[in-house]
């Protein structure tokens, strides 16, 4: 049962340009989210996080806002630049007995090209 | 600071084997989190670890195990290797914050096992 889903598997933006992905969950019990890069062969690092009681949180290029109503969160990085290629996790944690547990997303592949 | 370390980073077993694999979480870190990475699964939770005691596991065989020492350092083992066993397995750690608030996770780069 897939709580978390990232139903675009891919993204290609300019550099420069605006990008924006796309987390949608399912678990009104999560209360709080993170978003994750990831190149091959290397573990996920860690972007931004946000909690529920927030609807936006910024930190440089990126930007997280949630909207818990449609159970929708998403991920701006402005401007893209050619290292934000990668893979891009939103992952959600906060359900009743969940310690250590992160739900994942399926990722974003990330494109920036020139 | 250091980050999470994780050894060995890359391993090759046949089916029947077993295999350890071993976690260094950053310092101060009390929570270690396992996770399986494969093409068809995505990110998978296997269990957590906080001072020696799991607390939580996920949907895995019993063949999955794991155990985590007095410096918070943490090994995952799997008994009797099968082919679909070959993923990446990442280890994070987080400082667990008091009262069940939740907390960052920070992964380390993982350990590529290959099962033949």
């Amino acid at each position: 049962d897939q709580q978390v889903k990232q139903n675009s598997p891919s993204l290609s933006v300019q550099e420069g340009r605006i990008s924006i992905l796309n987390c949608d969950y399912t678990n009104s019990m999560f209360d709080y989210f993170l978003w994750y890069k990831k190149y091959p062969a290397e573990g996920p690092t860690f972007l931004i996080s946000i909690s529920s009681i927030k609807d936006k949180n910024e930190d440089g290029r990126f930007t997280v806002f949630l909207n818990k109503s449609a159970k929708h969160l998403s991920l701006h990085i402005v401007p893209s630049q050619p290292g934000d290629s990668a893979v891009y996790f939103c992952a959600a944690s906060g359900e009743t007995d969940s310690w250590g547990k992160l739900q994942f997303g399926a990722g974003t592949q990330v494109v920036v090209t020139p | 600071k250091a980050g999470v370390t994780q050894t060995p980073r890359y391993l090759i077993k046949t089916r029947g084997q077993q295999v350890t694999l071993s976690c260094s979480p950053i310092s101060g870190h009390r929570s270690v989190s396992w996770y399986q990475q494969t093409p068809g699964q995505g990110l998978q939770f296997l269990f957590e670890y906080f001072s020696e005691t799991q607390r939580n596991k996920g949907n895995f065989p019993g063949r999955f195990s794991g155990r985590q020492f007095s410096n918070s350092r943490s090994e995952m083992n799997v008994s009797t290797l099968e082919l679909g066993d070959s993923a990446l397995y990442l280890c994070a750690s987080s400082r667990s914050l008091a009262g069940g608030v939740t907390d960052t996770q920070y992964f380390g780069p993982g350990t590529r096992l290959t099962v033949l």
